[in-house]
């Protein structure tokens, strides 16, 4: 298995600012996936971030607005850019380990827009 | 597109009541199918998974068939405990080891009563 811990857990920002979430996985992973869950709603993947390449963005979502660094392969970084009360949701961070057939979850960090 | 459907909620059983959380999908060729749960203020667990036709994933008491006939996928348990309030996630991944997207359904809250 593997532990993923993410930073910060919640946090309450204001209308037009940015927050960077960081997720943290003890041992080294290939792909890290970013997903969203609104209040109430399922689990929406942003991008997959693989290291030493550029993020895969699902359709719906935008580099200039979800901008991701994945700067080596314990550890990815998800921006949240220019917020508005509509991006309030839990972002989770996600990894596959080879010859895994599971993906894990980290705990999530919930931000609320103001 | 590839879809998951989940039957809607809150689902109120009193302990030891049977439960079944039915799940469908939609996708071409052979998915991978998951159960996922998020129990109060935690982050999302995989509970069980099955990964081809007629495999049965068990875990925790609970059990899913993956139906290829029927493209379905539910989520059983003969006696729910209180601790089982959670709320559950079917999900499916094309593709063979972990480097798939997960696409969720909409999630079934169960809340067990003593």
């Amino acid at each position: 298995s593997a532990v993923i811990s993410q930073k910060p857990s919640r946090d309450i920002c204001q209308r037009g600012t940015s927050l960077t979430i960081q997720c943290q996985v003890d041992s080294q992973v290939t792909m890290m996936f970013w997903y969203r869950q609104q209040p109430g709603q399922s689990l929406t993947l942003i991008a997959t971030a693989n290291q030493g390449s550029e993020a895969t963005y699902e359709s719906g979502f935008v580099i200039d607005k979800f901008p991701i660094s994945r700067p080596n392969l314990t550890f990815s970084t998800l921006t949240v850019s220019n917020m508005s009360p509509e991006d309030s949701s839990i972002y989770l961070c996600s990894v596959g380990l080879a010859g895994n057939n599971e993906q894990f979850f980290g705990p999530g960090t919930r931000l609320t827009v103001l | 597109g590839d879809s998951v459907t989940q039957m809607e909620g809150p689902v109120t059983l009193s302990e030891e009541a049977f439960l079944t959380i039915n799940c469908t999908y939609t996708a071409t060729g052979y998915p991978s199918l998951f159960w996922y749960v998020q129990y109060p203020g935690e982050g999302l667990q995989l509970l069980l998974k099955a990964t081809k036709a007629d495999d049965k994933g068990s875990n925790k008491g609970f059990e899913a068939t993956y139906r290829k006939e029927t493209t379905s996928f539910h989520l059983e348990k003969g006696s729910v405990q209180v601790s089982d309030s959670a709320v559950y996630f079917c999900a499916l991944r094309r593709g063979s080891g972990n480097t798939g997207k997960l696409i969720f359904g909409q999630g079934t809250t169960l809340q067990v009563k003593p």
